[in-house]
């Protein structure tokens, strides 16, 4: 049983596109929903949270969307650069465990 | 600068062996993690320990133990190494309270023989 679904598992974008991730939980129980970042070789980072009080975050290029009603939550990413491929994860937490999507991997084409 | 660090990158196990995987975070966290990440299914908790000597089970604890004897060192154990728990291995930490980050570790690469 799933608990967060993400899509699409891979994506590729022109440079200077916008990059989109979607990702829909079931438990209404989760407060807390990251996105992190992983590079070949490397752990995943954090690269931007949002709590679900919020409609909307932005820092930078990336943004979250957050629909509390339909349970989703997306990740936008303006102006995509060659840098930003890599794989994304979204995340939802409750009582400090998270439970992570598939997974996207991104590609930018230069 | 915050750090995890895990004691391999690489392993090569032969099956039924024992085999120990450590993990070390220098930020004082309460909570400790250890997932295994495949192609196509993200990442799986195993075991999580929100202080020391506790521990709770993730999604797949079959096969892993795990022991917590100081807060900062988490150690995942494979009793009896078999093929399908190559993976890698991933760990993590975070503040107990939960809506903070994790903070990974670059991983192990584990792969049973």
């Amino acid at each position: 049983q799933q608990q967060v679904k993400q899509s699409p598992q891979s994506l590729i974008v022109q440079k200077g596109g916008i990059s989109i991730i979607n990702c829909a939980y079931e438990n209404t129980a989760f407060d807390y929903f990251p996105w992190y970042q992983q590079f070949p070789g490397k752990g995943p980072a954090l690269l931007i949270a949002i709590r679900p009080d919020v409609s909307e975050k932005k820092e930078g290029r990336f943004t979250i969307s957050f629909n509390k009603s339909a349970k989703q939550f997306s990740l936008h990413i303006m102006d995509s650069q060659p840098g930003d491929s890599a794989t994304y994860f979204c995340a939802a937490e409750n009582a400090g465990k998270s439970t992570f999507g598939d997974g996207t991997t991104l590609t930018v084409k230069p | 600068d915050v750090k995890v660090t895990q004691s391999s990158r690489y392993l090569v196990k032969r099956t039924g062996e024992k085999v120990f995987l450590e993990c070390v975070q220098d930020m004082d966290h309460e909570n400790m993690f250890w997932y295994r990440q495949d192609p196509g299914l993200g990442l799986r908790l195993i075991y999580f320990s929100y202080d020391v000597k506790m521990k709770e089970k993730g999604d797949i604890p079959e096969g892993y133990s795990v022991s917590r004897e100081k807060k900062e060192r988490f150690s995942l154990i494979l009793e009896s190494a078999s093929t399908n728990q190559t993976s890698m291995y991933l760990c993590a930490s975070s503040y107990r309270t939960g809506r903070y980050e994790q903070y990974f570790g670059p991983g192990t690469r584990l792969t049973v023989t």
